[in-house]
């Protein structure tokens, strides 16, 4: 039971770059959710999922966008990266919101810098 | 809506001695309420969460947090401080029942420092 994956682990980008990140969950999870880490700000919600084919935005969308094409997978794309993006990514998952105080499960991160 | 408060951002403590991490929150809802602690290089683990069965809850590690609703706080605390405590640790409010997303606020973060 590896949890929650994140891949890659470190990223370095020029400015005007895209790339996909990729998460995956094997405890069968409905929820899956995208964070920014940046100094001093906590984790920011960027995109979140409540099933699979169904994303929806966050916090902080902007410059983002995502996919749940499988249940298991969360893919968080930047489709033309700038220095603003320079930041530490982790993903999470959690069974329904419905059933109340549901914590939520971190993935190790990605760190990505954007030159 | 809702929102976290960590009081410090910084927490210098001596192995052996007793730890005191502070939280505030503020929700519109009877809230979720999680202590989440992140190592170095590491994504971030549960220590404890309040579901409202009991005021004082106990996690991992020997932490444990009590929920006051009247002063509206959780704050975190430990008995004894171990080297391996040194660690950010996050203080975070969640909507529960809202039939939608579990979504969390988070607050800044406190980072515990543990000295010889």
């Amino acid at each position: 039971n590896a949890g929650v994956t994140q891949t890659p682990k470190f990223r370095v980008l020029k400015t005007g770059q895209s790339m996909t990140l990729l998460c995956a969950q094997d405890m069968n999870h409905e929820y899956m959710y995208w964070y920014r880490q940046d100094p001093g700000m906590g984790l920011r919600l960027i995109h979140y999922s409540v099933g699979e084919g169904t994303t929806a935005k966050g916090e902080v969308p902007d410059g983002y966008n995502v996919s749940r094409l499988k249940k298991q997978n969360f893919l968080l794309g930047l489709e033309s990266a700038a220095p603003s993006q320079t930041s530490v990514y982790f993903c999470a998952s959690s069974r329904t919101g419905t059933s109340g105080y549901n914590e939520q499960f971190f993935g190790p991160g990605t760190r990505l810098t954007v030159l | 809506a809702q929102s976290v408060t960590q009081l410090d951002s910084h927490v210098s403590v001596s192995e052996g001695t007793p730890v005191l991490l502070r939280c505030n929150y503020s929700s519109s809802y009877s809230p979720s309420l999680f202590w989440y602690v992140q190592h170095p290089n590491k994504g971030l683990q549960l220590l404890l969460k309040y579901t409202s069965a009991a005021t004082l809850v106990k996690g991992i590690n020997g932490f444990e947090a009590e929920f006051k609703k009247s002063e509206t706080s959780f704050h975190l605390t430990k008995p004894s401080a171990h080297m391996s405590d040194a660690a950010e640790y996050f203080c975070v409010v969640g909507q529960p029942n809202t039939g939608t997303a579990s979504k969390l606020t988070f607050g800044t973060g406190t980072r515990l420092q543990v000295t010889l």
